[in-house]
């Protein structure tokens, strides 16, 4: 059975970088992408970007300009960096495994293995 | 602000059933995914694609999808599905992907 663990530091002081990996643990990220999703203390989930395993990333354009998705294919692990926190960047982080099909001519994207989370908060 | 739209909060008594809708204009070309999130647990996908469960999901979750709007249903509706729900897809560029605002489902 698949599973993602994820590790990372915690408590970050503002302006300071984010830094996530996450590793896939029985069975490849070949044919599959590895995305990020964030969210706030009492409040929704958010798409953060994903990588596929030849290395190519989409990001949400709000943190497009402060976030680094990379992957190392020979440790099955993705990681990511988001530079220049403040508070607003508060959040559990959780990392999933994605897959995109079509079927019935209609595209379709899932994350089926997620990561337990990880606590991030920001503070001076 | 999240491009696909959920309403907040439903109720549904215990066996009956229950829908949730997700709406927003990239449904009209992309399936949505539906994630169900237990207070204080990780997401956990339960219906992907036009209508498909992940193994391990009751077969009470099924999905559609009409136009602009994704639809989940939870038919007899079971205690342990109190939860939030958010649908996901692409956004309206279609270039990248967005969560639905979630709705919150309590089980009377």
């Amino acid at each position: 059975q698949v599973q993602v663990q994820q590790w990372g530091a915690g408590l970050l002081k503002p302006s300071e970088t984010l830094s996530l990996t996450c590793g896939v643990y029985g069975g490849s990220l070949s044919g599959y992408y590895g995305g990020w999703i964030r969210q706030p203390p009492g409040k929704g989930l958010e798409w953060i970007g994903h990588i596929n395993y030849s290395g190519s990333t989409n990001y949400n354009p709000s943190l497009k300009s402060r976030i680094t998705i990379s992957v190392d294919t020979s440790k099955n692990q993705f990681s990511l960096k988001l530079s220049s926190v403040t508070a607003a960047d508060t959040a559990v982080y959780y990392c999933a495994r994605g897959h995109g099909d079509y079927e019935s001519g209609y595209y379709y994207y899932y994350m089926d293995v997620w990561g337990k989370g990880t606590t991030v908060s920001v503070s001076s | 602000s999240s491009e696909l739209t959920q309403d907040p909060a439903v109720s549904v008594a215990l066996g009956q059933t229950v829908r949730i809708t997700c709406q927003g204009d990239s449904l009209r070309n992309y399936y949505a995914s539906w994630y169900q999130q237990k207070s204080g647990q990780a997401p956990v996908l339960v219906i992907y694609g036009k209508n498909n469960r992940p193994s391990g999901i009751p077969d009470r979750f099924s999905g559609s999808s009409s136009g602009d709007t994704a639809s989940l249903t939870i038919t007899g509706t079971q205690a342990e599905d109190e939860a939030d729900y958010y649908c996901n897809s692409r956004d309206s560029s279609g270039n990248h992907f967005v969560f639905g605002t979630g709705t919150r489902v309590t089980v009377l």
